[in-house]
């Protein structure tokens, strides 16, 4: 069964404190890997999706990197307006619309 | 300005009512999605479409039915039978490209209350 899990659960960091969140994944077959924003009461905010190992993406302070069992987003500086909830999502299988979401990381910045 | 739009944003249903939640996209996408979203869960996908009058059904499909006439609108009724409706619903659609990796899009949700 395809799974993704997500770690920590919630994260706390003071303005500029940089950390990693992670993304654990077991599916058969990947084809892609996303990574979204959500905050409260809001839909996700898509933010990246990689493709393969060894691939990296950045946008702004926030950089996301694959490997074959997992995903980490990488967030240097941080600023209270990052503080969210971070959901993480795979697409798997040679067909059909696969995909599976991880129960996110709620982080909070602290100025 | 393209993209998606749920309506309503707050929705409230009594024992036994069916209610329907819109959901309307103008990104010119094929496939389109109804996720349901509850406290310290992922998101769980109830209904999908890749294609005008083509639907099929997600993890979670009991209680709940689409329709897909139009391109654009993907309606989801929460009927009677759905046991728990409570929770944050969430509309996407993505491209559809068969085989290859296809980013969903979100809209801004309805979150539903049984009273």
């Amino acid at each position: 069964e395809d799974q993704v899990t997500q770690s920590p659960e919630a994260l706390r960091l003071q303005e500029g404190e940089s950390s990693s969140l992670n993304c654990s994944y077991t599916v058969s077959g990947l084809r892609g890997l996303f990574w979204y924003r959500q905050d409260p009461g809001k839909g996700p905010e898509f933010l990246f999706t990689l493709y393969s190992a060894g691939e990296e993406k950045e946008k702004e302070r926030l950089k996301a990197t694959l490997t074959k069992k997992e995903s980490f987003l990488h967030i240097t500086a941080p600023k209270p307006e990052d503080s969210a909830t971070y959901l993480c999502a795979v697409q798997a299988g040679n067909y059909g619309q696969n995909f599976v979401f991880g129960p996110g990381t709620r982080l909070s910045v602290l100025p | 300005d393209g993209g998606i739009t749920q309506s309503p944003k707050y929705l409230f249903r009594k024992e036994g009512q069916n209610v329907t939640l819109s959901c309307e996209q103008n990104l010119n996408h094929d496939a389109m999605y109804w996720y349901r979203q509850d406290p310290g869960q992922g998101l769980r996908l109830i209904y999908y479409s890749q294609i005008v009058n083509d639907f099929q059904k997600g993890d979670i499909a009991e209680g709940y039915s689409v329709s897909r006439e139009k391109k654009e609108s993907f309606p989801l009724t929460v009927t009677s039978a759905q046991k728990n409706p409570t929770a944050f619903y969430l509309c996407a659609s993505s491209i559809a490209s068969r085989g290859r990796t296809d980013t969903q899009y979100f809209g801004p949700g309805t979150r539903l209350t049984v009273l």
